[in-house]
């Protein structure tokens, strides 16, 4: 079946250092990727998609590339905020699985300023 | 659009109470899902409607669970004989068919079962 696994945390980074939150991935279909983002207290927020190989998906400054080759899906940052403190799920979903979402089991950053 | 909007936001319950929970999706979504998330790890699916048809449950919904979405808007989710191994975020998510695989959650419901 299909499955996500990331990078366990957590990642504690100072502000302005590069970012990158690995993913890859097992699906027997063409899935979409995404990345969801979780502040404290807060609920699941998209944070970016692709729908396709090569794709990249953009937000917010950070970005993935979907991987087919590699079945990655790599989050990257170039200078991170103390503001993005967060936990971070990497996730897909296609037709083979029902639609459903199948998420990672995230990963805690924290940014020191 | 307002989001994905839940009811309630907390409940704590004894072991053994029935609770429910409403699940408001974004309003013309046809597609609405449940998760759950227990604490350190990724939501868990464990069932999805289109419509007011039921298409899929997880192995995870035993058979104290059940769960509706009887004109195809709002969906509840209903806990029976709670136990504390239920205890947990519960999240709803709703999408629209032929708009890719992106869903919208809502805030959850977080249950403490005492």
């Amino acid at each position: 079946g299909n499955s996500v696994t990331q990078m366990e945390g957590p990642v504690t980074l100072s502000e302005e250092a590069f970012l990158t939150i690995n993913c890859t991935y097992t699906a027997t279909g063409y899935p979409s990727l995404f990345w969801y983002v979780q502040y404290p207290g807060e609920g699941l927020q998209l944070l970016l998609k692709a729908t396709k190989a090569d794709d990249k998906g953009s937000n917010k400054g950070f970005e993935a590339t979907y991987r087919k080759e590699t079945t990655s899906f790599h989050l990257e940052k170039g200078s991170v905020q103390v503001s993005d403190s967060a936990v971070y799920f990497c996730a897909l979903s296609d037709a083979t699985g029902g639609f459903k979402t199948i998420f990672g089991a995230g990963t805690r950053l924290f940014v020191k300023a | 659009d307002t989001g994905v909007s839940q009811d309630p936001r907390h409940k704590i319950t004894k072991r053994g109470q029935n609770v429910t929970f409403r699940c408001d999706p974004i309003s013309e979504h046809n597609r609405l899902y449940w998760y759950r998330q227990t604490l350190g790890q990724g939501p868990e699916f464990l069932t999805y409607f289109q419509n007011e048809a039921q298409l899929e449950k997880s192995r995870l919904l035993s058979d104290r669970f059940s769960a509706e979405r009887p004109k195809g808007s709002f969906s509840t989710l209903e806990i029976q004989r709670t136990e504390q191994g239920d205890s947990a975020m519960y999240l709803c998510a709703s999408s629209f068919v032929g708009r890719g695989y992106e869903q919208y959650f809502g805030p959850g419901t977080r249950l403490t079962v005492t």
